[in-house]
């Protein structure tokens, strides 16, 4: 059982361009996410959703895109790359989006701009 | 949003128990609290979560009193391999969408 599987693990870019950060997981979890970690800090939910076809924004959403065309997979795009978007991404899933069930995270996409 | 605060570090020693707090003043009702545990380099990895009173699994207990303002996570006669960041989580429907991992608490365990 692999869980969250999070690819690629490093990447740099160039200011300007643009990827995609892709997550699946292989447990049916209807709830999956994508956070950020800047040095120092904590998680900082960007977008989530609660089933395919379903997404929404999280508290820091701006420049950032994703689609949940399966249950499986829910990727992240980065549309036009900035330095500030260098940072660590965690994907994570959960059963349902019930609030009583754990989160299981990825092992981080580590994203430099230059 | 039920903002959590809880101490930037704390140090301890091998097969120490451990306690760390955190402040939730203004939980919702329907909330639930949930901690975290962080390695270098690794995804965070969950350890507990209650609503009151008082949880216990494998790996730690969480205590809750009954206004549910704080939380405190403990961790029994830890080992060099609990250094790590714990975050202590507010979920809820206050949350929802906006959920967001605050700075946690470094735990550094000594020989």
């Amino acid at each position: 059982n692999a869980g969250v599987t999070q690819t690629p693990k490093f990447q740099v870019l160039k200011t300007g361009q643009s990827m995609t950060l892709q997550c699946a997981q292989d447990m049916n979890h209807e709830y999956m996410s994508w956070y950020r970690q800047d040095p120092g800090m904590g998680l900082r939910l960007i977008h989530y959703s609660v089933g395919a076809g379903i997404t929404d924004q999280g508290e820091v959403p701006n420049g950032y895109n994703v689609s949940r065309s399966t249950t499986e997979d829910f990727p992240l795009r980065l549309l036009s790359a900035a330095p500030s978007q260098t940072s660590v991404y965690f994907c994570a899933s959960r059963v349902t989006q019930g609030f009583n069930q754990p989160q299981h995270f990825g092992d981080g996409t580590r994203l430099s701009i230059l | 949003l039920a903002k959590t605060t809880q101490p930037i570090s704390m140090d301890s020693y091998e097969g120490q128990e451990v306690n760390i707090t955190c402040s939730h003043n203004n939980i919702a009702t329907n909330d639930y609290i949930t901690w975290y545990q962080q390695f270098p380099s690794q995804g965070p990895r969950f350890i507990i979560q209650g609503y009151k009173t008082k949880v216990t699994n494998e790996v730690a207990s969480l205590f809750i009193p009954a206004d549910r303002k704080s939380s405190t996570l403990s961790l029994p006669r830890v080992s060099l391999s609990d250094t790590a960041v714990y975050y202590c989580l507010v979920e809820g429907g206050t949350s929802y969408g906006k959920l967001t991992f605050g700075q946690g608490t470094i735990l550094t365990v000594h020989p």
